[in-house]
């Protein structure tokens, strides 16, 4: 099976901008979340989605959104960037698996905000 | 709330030899799971192995093992053999309601 993509896998943007991020999970993962790893603040939970439904959300701003369409896809979506949202952006998508779901990350995303 | 902790920011360990990594957690949680994760320089996150808090023997996975002390919220992972492939940085992780909890990580290099 393919493993979980991520586009784009770098990108630039300015203040005040938005930026638009995607995940497309492994085939048959319904599951998909969102992390966001920076060298201070670690890897930080987003939020988590599952047939098209927030279950789960981190503690960040209404700024960072996201969506998952019927097909599993997910997107992430930042509005109104500032300096510190630059970061790595990892999704990973997840199965149920002995009562707990093993989730499986893409490459992530760099983003860089000027 | 759940914390996890990982109290080595840098080990290295020579090729060949055994290197063990540490992890605390906090927890009021009697059911949870608990991964290692592993980062390559290339940045994609891969998952090395998992325990389940109700299971009292210590996973396994090839050269990677886990010491789990339920009682003292202690969970660390032993590579044996260890290769040059086997440099990355490793997070520990706490599952908890579809969310994982991550330690701040330790960065692992294996020298020849």
């Amino acid at each position: 099976k393919a493993g979980v993509t991520q586009t784009p896998r770098y990108l630039i943007k300015t203040r005040g901008q938005q930026v638009t991020l995607s995940c497309s999970p492994i085939s048959g993962h319904r599951s998909v979340s969102w992390y966001q790893q920076t060298p201070g603040q670690g890897l930080q939970f987003l939020f988590e989605y599952f047939s098209e439904t927030q279950r789960n959300k981190g503690n960040f701003p209404g700024r960072f959104s996201g969506r998952q369409f019927s097909n599993s896809r997910s997107e992430m979506n930042v509005s109104t960037l500032e300096l510190g949202d630059s970061a790595l952006y990892l999704c990973a998508s997840s199965v149920p698996s002995g009562g707990a779901y093993e989730q499986y990350f893409g490459p992530g995303t760099r983003l860089t905000v000027t | 709330a759940q914390t996890v902790t990982q109290s080595q920011p840098e080990m290295s360990v020579q090729e060949a030899e055994t290197v063990t990594l540490s992890c605390t957690y906090d927890t009021s949680e009697n059911n949870y799971y608990l991964f290692w994760y592993k980062q390559p320089p290339s940045r994609q996150m891969i998952l090395v192995i998992r325990q389940e808090a109700y299971k009292q023997q210590n996973a396994t996975e090839n050269r990677f093992s886990v010491n789990f002390q339920k009682a003292a919220k202690s969970f660390s992972l032993k590579i044996s053999d260890s290769q040059l492939g086997d440099t990355a940085m490793y997070f520990c992780a706490f599952y908890n309601t579809d969310k994982l909890i991550f330690g701040t990580g330790t960065r692992l290099q294996v020298f020849p």
